[in-house]
């Protein structure tokens, strides 16, 4: 099976734009859930989607939001970029929405540089 | 409040040295325990989880977890370290039914050849 996929892997963008970043999930996984990882804050955990319905929210202002479409592929957007939004995202992937047998599988990261 | 504190920020150790990394949690009910390992330029990957059962838990690579529920601990071992193991090592916990991974702030393991 293909890991978990995300586009694009590096982006560079200025205060004040907006960005969207792709995650393709392992192919029959239905969780994709978002982290953002950063040398001061580590890896900190913005929100779960499941069937195309976010389930849980991390502690993230409103301008970090996302969506999972049907075939279980999800995007995160940013608007209004502020420089300290440079970090890595994660996306990871697991088979149901949390139980006592399911595991997480991330991607590669997309690394986000705002200047 | 809620956190996982992994207690070394970084460890030198030299090849064949034994490695034990430790991990605390301060979430209450039932939760579910995960060690992640960054090699350098690579992305997350799970050494090992510990969900229910045995409280010792083997995973890849030759690592070890245990499981103290007295201690709220999870510290990560291996008997036997390699030059290949020098990474980023993540402590990790869920809640049970729940995909919100809470992690440690990691430990930068260096192995001296």
């Amino acid at each position: 099976k293909a890991g978990v996929t995300q586009t694009p892997r590096y982006l560079i963008k200025t205060r004040g734009q907006q960005v969207t970043l792709s995650c393709s999930p392992i192919s029959g996984h239905r969780s994709v859930s978002w982290y953002q990882q950063t040398p001061g804050q580590g890896l900190q955990f913005l929100f779960e989607y499941f069937s195309e319905t976010q389930r849980n929210k991390g502690n993230f202002p409103g301008r970090f939001s996302g969506r999972q479409f049907s075939n279980s592929r999800s995007e995160m957007n940013v608007s209004t970029l502020e420089l300290g939004d440079s970090a890595l995202y994660l996306c990871a992937s697991s088979s149901t929405a949390g139980g006592s047998t399911d595991t997480q599988y991330f991607g590669p990261g997309t690394r986000l540089t705002v200047l | 409040a809620q956190s996982v504190s992994q207690h070394n920020h970084h460890v030198i150790l030299s090849e064949a040295a034994s490695l034990e990394l430790g991990c605390n949690y301060s979430y209450g009910g039932t939760v579910n325990l995960f060690w992640y390992v960054q090699y350098p330029g690579q992305h997350l990957q799970l050494l090992l989880k510990y969900f229910s059962g045995d409280p010792l838990v083997k995973g890849i690579k030759g690592f070890e977890a245990e499981f103290i529920k007295s201690k709220f601990s999870f510290n990560l071992r291996k008997p036997s370290v390699q030059w290949s193991d020098t990474a980023e090592y993540f402590c990790a916990v869920t809640l049970y039914n729940n995909n919100d991974m809470r992690f440690g702030a990691g430990t930068r393991l260096t192995v001296k050849p």
